[in-house]
């Protein structure tokens, strides 16, 4: 059964960059034709799409988030990462790691960790 | 584009069905075959319910069904129960820089 699991600080400053990593167990992430991607969440709100990854090298990002956003990953450690860089108050969300089977299908999610920018 | 429209609440008793609307444009929901519908309970991560506009994942009850006509896609849940009252959310591949958009998320209470 294939599992994903988030980790990060929790806590951020603002300015400062946020590094998020995504453990996937039970299946590698190298396998065709899956992406791999981050979804965020900010406190009762809905969702938002960041950007997609293939092992390939092949990376998507939603356009409206600028180019503050980095995903990328270790084959060898099955690891997804994301980075986020100058962070703000409107980045405080539960940033979730997920499986991305066809077009904008998300199969597979990680239970989401929560990170809070905050001085 | 910035989001698909979804009302924000819609509720049924144990039993009946509801629909929920998810309204695009021809960029997104009515071109392409990538809408997919997500359930979330309080404190956890999404759910797929339905994919490919109609496709359901292997372990989604039959109660659970997806259909479009033009630009609106729709999740239909029949026969209601409790453990279904929750957060819906629909999302659709798009044309352009954004790629992927989620709808603003629809609560479901069973009454």
């Amino acid at each position: 059964q294939l599992q994903l699991q988030e980790s990060g600080p929790g806590l951020v400053k603002p300015s400062e960059t946020l590094s998020l990593t995504c453990s996937v167990s039970g299946g590698s992430i190298s396998t065709s034709p899956y992406f791999w991607g981050w979804i965020r969440q900010p406190p009762g709100k809905g969702l938002e799409w960041i950007g997609s990854f293939a092992y390939t090298g092949s990376t998507y990002y939603n356009s409206s988030l600028k180019s503050r956003f980095t995903v990328s990953a270790d084959t060898s450690k099955n690891q997804i990462f994301l980075e986020v860089t100058s962070v703000t108050a409107a980045d405080t969300a539960v940033y979730y790691c997920t499986r991305v089977m066809t077009g904008s299908t998300f199969d597979y999610w990680g239970q989401g960790t929560l990170v809070t920018v905050s001085s | 584009q910035s989001a698909l429209t979804q009302p924000r609440s819609v509720s049924g008793s144990p039993g009946q069905s509801v629909t929920i609307s998810c309204t695009g444009t021809s960029n997104d929901v009515g071109t392409y075959n990538y809408v997919s519908w997500y359930q979330q309970h309080p404190g956890k991560a999404p759910k797929l319910m339905i994919y490919d506009v109609t496709k359901r994942p292997s372990g989604v009850p039959d109660r659970f069904s997806g259909s479009r006509s033009g630009n609106t896609a729709s999740l239909t849940i029949s026969g209601l129960q409790a453990e279904d009252e929750a957060g819906y959310y629909c999302c659709s591949y798009t044309a352009g820089p954004k790629y992927v958009i989620f709808g603003g998320g629809t609560k479901l209470t069973v009454l």
